[in-house]
């Protein structure tokens, strides 16, 4: 079974500039979630989807960070305009979100590693 | 107020030697669930054990076991027989009802690192 999709692994960008990240879930997961780590710190979640509706955002810097997920499966993470204190790893993760509640493992990509000059 | 603490930020062990890593949490939720994360240094955090709040065993997968001790809040991870491949960083994470759904909230990590 393939494992979540993230893609660029890498990017480094100028101040003020556009960045956008995608990621693929696993197969047959409802839900999705943006993290971002912070180096030295653990992930903090961004926002959570549950198909293609937004569950929490309530972390979104939404002045400025994006979110979507079309169709229910890939997302996709926009950053505009990029400030110096958004570098670090975006993560995204899955679940399969039927059963929910506590109990309910999420599984990582490999995350994306921003670099904001 | 922190969620997860993990109290050791860099831990040593000498291969095929056991380890604990240490986790403690805070709720008031009676249901909950608490998990451990490997991340190595190409950055994916790899599912490692989960026990719910209301499991009444110690959870265990393979080398890893958790030791829970529900009324001292406390979800430590132990590796047995360590291996040159564990060192890595190791989070807790414990998730939880929220207003919106539920939610995942991770520990500072600790570094653990292996030594032949």
């Amino acid at each position: 079974e393939a494992g979540v999709a993230q893609s660029p692994r890498y990017k480094i960008i100028e101040k003020r500039q556009s960045v956008a990240f995608w990621c693929n879930p696993i197969s047959g997961h409802a839900t999705l979630y943006w993290y971002q780590q912070i180096l030295g710190q653990g992930p903090k979640l961004l926002i959570q989807f549950q198909n293609n509706g937004v569950v929490d955002d309530s972390q979104l810097p939404k002045d400025r960070f994006s979110a979507e997920r079309l169709k229910g499966v890939d997302s996709t993470l926009k950053i505009q305009p990029a400030k110096l204190e958004d570098s670090a790893v975006y993560l995204c993760a899955s679940s399969l979100g039927v059963a929910g509640g506590a109990q309910e493992t999420q599984y990582f990509g490999p995350g994306t590693r921003l670099l904001v000059l | 107020a922190q969620k997860i603490t993990q109290t050791q930020p860099g831990m040593f062990v000498q291969e095929k030697e056991a380890v604990t890593l240490d986790c403690t949490y805070d709720t008031s939720d009676p249901s909950y669930g608490l998990f451990w994360y490997k991340q190595p240094s190409s950055g994916e955090m790899i599912f490692l054990i989960y026990q719910g709040s209301y499991d009444q065993q110690n959870a265990t997968e393979g080398r890893y076991s958790l030791n829970f001790q529900k009324a001292r809040k406390s979800a430590n991870l132990v590796i047995s027989a360590s291996q040159l491949g564990d060192s890595a960083m190791y989070f807790c994470a414990m998730r939880e009802a929220t207003l919106s759904g539920y939610a995942l909230n991770f520990g500072k990590g600790t570094s653990l690192l292996v030594t032949p």
